[in-house]
């Protein structure tokens, strides 16, 4: 079966500093990778993704991520972090019966940024 | 697209009462999906459906949930009779193809 770990549940950074979120997975077939975030008092919305192809992905508010088959990771970074990147982000992967859209999602990172 | 569209946005009720929460998803798209949000259990999957049928409901927490999708273009999810520990913010999801698109949820308080 699928599953997400997503290391630290918390995460503190200084604004302009660099922001790292980790995201282990295990998946008995070639994943489907997702980072949502996910603002106060509001639904989840897609930061990027990652199917086929490139494994480096860019997405919104200059995010991206890696995805390392070896290490089963897909790490959120982004260089320098504003005071509005301050969300909940999670990590998802595709559930690997490949028949359904369903998703396995971590448990979520909080991310707070300090003037 | 205007989007998932969830409502009410916002429900307090008192604990025994029936509680509908409905769903309108993304024109076109066949997925949709049935979320819990909560502190002590984070985002819970309860129920989805696939052109309408119901394809996995393991997530749903007991027999007071009941959830349907008559066309389309609505779902709803209801709890009957309700109960305290049912609070929670409640999303709706709906998809295409694999990424899943959020509606904005349903705060339920039960007193």
């Amino acid at each position: 079966a699928q599953s997400v770990t997503q290391l630290g549940s918390h995460v503190s950074v200084s604004e302009g500093a660099l922001v790292l979120l980790r995201c282990n997975y295990s998946s008995s077939v070639p994943p489907y990778l997702f980072w949502y975030v996910q603002y106060p008092n509001q639904g989840l919305q897609l930061l990027l993704k990652y199917t086929t192809g490139a494994t480096l992905v860019k997405g919104i508010n200059g995010f991206e991520a890696e995805f390392k088959k070896s290490e089963t990771s897909f790490h959120l970074t982004k260089p320098s972090a504003h005071m509005s990147d301050a969300a909940e982000y999670f990590c998802a992967v595709r559930a690997s019966d490949g028949a359904t859209n369903k998703l396995i999602f971590g448990t979520g990172t909080l991310l707070a940024v300090q003037p | 697209d205007a989007g998932v569209i969830q409502s009410p946005r916002h429900e307090v009720t008192e604990m025994g009462q029936e509680v509908t929460l409905r769903c309108k998803p993304i024109s076109g798209h066949d997925y949709l999906f049935w979320y819990r949000q909560t502190m002590m259990r984070g985002l819970e999957l309860l129920i989805y459906f696939n052109n309408n049928v119901p394809i996995d409901d393991s997530g749903m927490p007991e027999d007071r949930f009941s959830a349907k999708m008559p066309n389309a273009s609505f779902s709803t999810l209801k709890i009957q009779p309700s109960e305290p520990r049912d609070s929670a913010v409640y999303f709706c999801a709906s998809s295409l193809g694999v990424e899943q698109f959020f509606g904005p949820g349903t705060r339920l308080t039960v007193l």
